[in-house]
């Protein structure tokens, strides 16, 4: 099973700043991460999939890079709505499955 | 606008079986683009994949879960279903379904914790 670390855990920063959140891998998982948003009492919501590829609605200031085994989601300047966990995930091809980071938290400083 | 909503008992007694159902609005379950699935987050940790269903049948589980877990799929009432047997505590959790589209999942329900009793 592929096992996704976050760094750094918890992130504190202020409004304006870029935020710089990490994910690497156990072993390769190609293009195949995507991250996740996730606010107090609210379901996760799609950020980036396939690496780098914004989803529907999602602000140009979240971009997302990497390959292979180490992957960066980048906020390039905080937003009062951007204080909340982000979790990677990855999906395995055969047999099919998916695995979540633990989470890196976005806090304001 | 596709909506997904869980429903199902809020409290579960240890060694049961917990049984949920997601609803689907807004969208077929039997699209071919998509996959249908269930994860869990305890109260205060991280996410969990449970499985996925694909309308024809094909399911897909945690392997780590797969002995207690059964999802199912109704596409004439648009729902997919979640069984967890042999309940514990450490199966508390906040549990969601979603939609997934070539493995991202980009809708979600909103959630419903499900808490078990001793």
């Amino acid at each position: 099973e592929i096992v996704l670390t976050q760094s750094p855990a918890t992130l504190s920063l202020s409004p304006g700043e870029r935020a710089t959140l990490s994910c690497r891998a156990s072993q390769s998982v190609s293009s195949y991460l995507a991250w996740y948003q996730q606010k107090p009492g609210q379901a996760p919501r799609l950020l980036i999939f396939n690496t780098s590829n914004r989803a529907t609605g999602i602000p140009a200031r979240f971009s997302g890079s990497g390959s292979g085994t180490d992957f960066t989601l980048t906020i390039s300047s905080l937003e009062p709505e951007d204080f909340a966990v982000y979790y990677c995930q990855q999906r395995s091809n055969w047999p099919p499955s998916l695995t979540f980071g633990g989470g890196t938290k976005v806090e304001i400083k | 606008q596709l909506q997904l909503q869980e429903s199902g008992p809020g409290l579960v007694k240890s060694s049961e079986t917990l049984s949920l159902t997601c609803t689907v609005s807004g969208g077929s379950i039997s699209s071919s683009s998509y996959y249908w699935g269930w994860i869990r987050q305890p109260p205060g940790k991280g996410l969990e994949w449970i499985g996925n269903v694909f309308y024809s049948g094909n399911i897909y589980y945690n392997q780590s879960l797969k002995s207690r877990v059964t999802i199912s799929v109704d596409m004439s009432k648009n729902q997919f279903s979640l069984e967890v047997s042999s309940v514990t505590a450490a199966d508390t959790a906040v549990y969601y379904c979603a939609r997934w589209g070539n493995w991202n999942g980009d809708r979600w329900g909103q959630g419903t914790l499900v808490t078990v009793s001793s």
